[in-house]
């Protein structure tokens, strides 16, 4: 099938290496960040989420570290395996006059090398 | 389903006919979104519902787009006299609450993929 990560920035790494995934969102104002994994010709997946009142989260073999400073987002796979291979995106949940939606980033390729 | 359910899974349309998409969210769940996905692209916002109230439908491209959720549980986007442009994944995401609170996961579906040919 068609990758959903045809024209997207990639990330080439070994197996067993660390891989470090970058974004950075638009909103000062938003409050809460999600990253999402998404493999092709399925939905994206949550992976690991942060507030805006903390620097640093970790998950099983995920970290998020969040700068609010330069509105920059990143996200750490420790001994990145063939199964991470998928496009990963962030997302910034933007509350507007009442309602709230999620914000996608341009999202990063990743492939792993065996 | 323990999931989003979106059907069909994949729709070819002749450019100008009129497609219906159909979202089953997580039962229970509030919120319920719509995403339009181009190839290469991220997923970008539709339109956005709280139980069967359409509060948001800013990402609509055109009035060719509708979407209803009438009794606050299946949704339903329609695209009217369907053009090239339209091809892409049309996703559908389901949330427990309203938004109020953050860590609000937002789950999806495995989307729709429409080529309008």
């Amino acid at each position: 099938g068609e990758s959903v990560g045809l024209h997207l920035p990639t990330l080439s790494v070994q197996e067993g290496d660390n891989s470090i995934i970058n974004c950075a969102y638009s909103n000062s104002a938003s409050d809460y960040f999600i990253w999402y994994k998404q493999e092709s010709g399925k939905g994206p997946q949550f992976i690991i989420d942060i507030r805006s009142n903390m620097d640093k989260r970790q998950g099983q073999r995920v970290t998020v570290l969040l700068n609010k400073t330069v509105k920059h987002l990143s996200l750490q796979i420790a001994a990145t395996q063939p199964g991470d291979s998928a496009v990963y995106f962030c997302a910034e949940m933007l509350l507007t006059s009442g309602t709230y939606k999620y914000i996608f980033g341009t999202g990063t390729r990743l492939k792993v090398l065996a | 389903g323990a999931g989003v359910s979106q059907s069909p899974r994949y729709k070819v349309a002749k450019r100008g006919q009129d497609v219906a998409l159909r979202c089953d969210p997580i039962s229970g769940h509030v919120s319920l979104f719509w995403y339009q996905q181009a190839l290469g692209q991220g997923p970008e916002f539709l339109t956005y519902f709280q139980n069967e109230a359409q509060l948001d439908k800013s990402g609509l491209p055109s009035d060719r787009f509708f979407a209803e959720r009438p009794e606050g549980s299946v949704s339903t986007l329609k695209i009217q006299r369907t053009q090239q442009e339209d091809s892409a994944v049309y996703l559908c995401a389901s949330s427990l609450d309203q938004g109020f609170s953050i860590d609000t996961e937002a789950f999806f579906g495995q989307g729709t993929r429409l080529t309008v040919v």
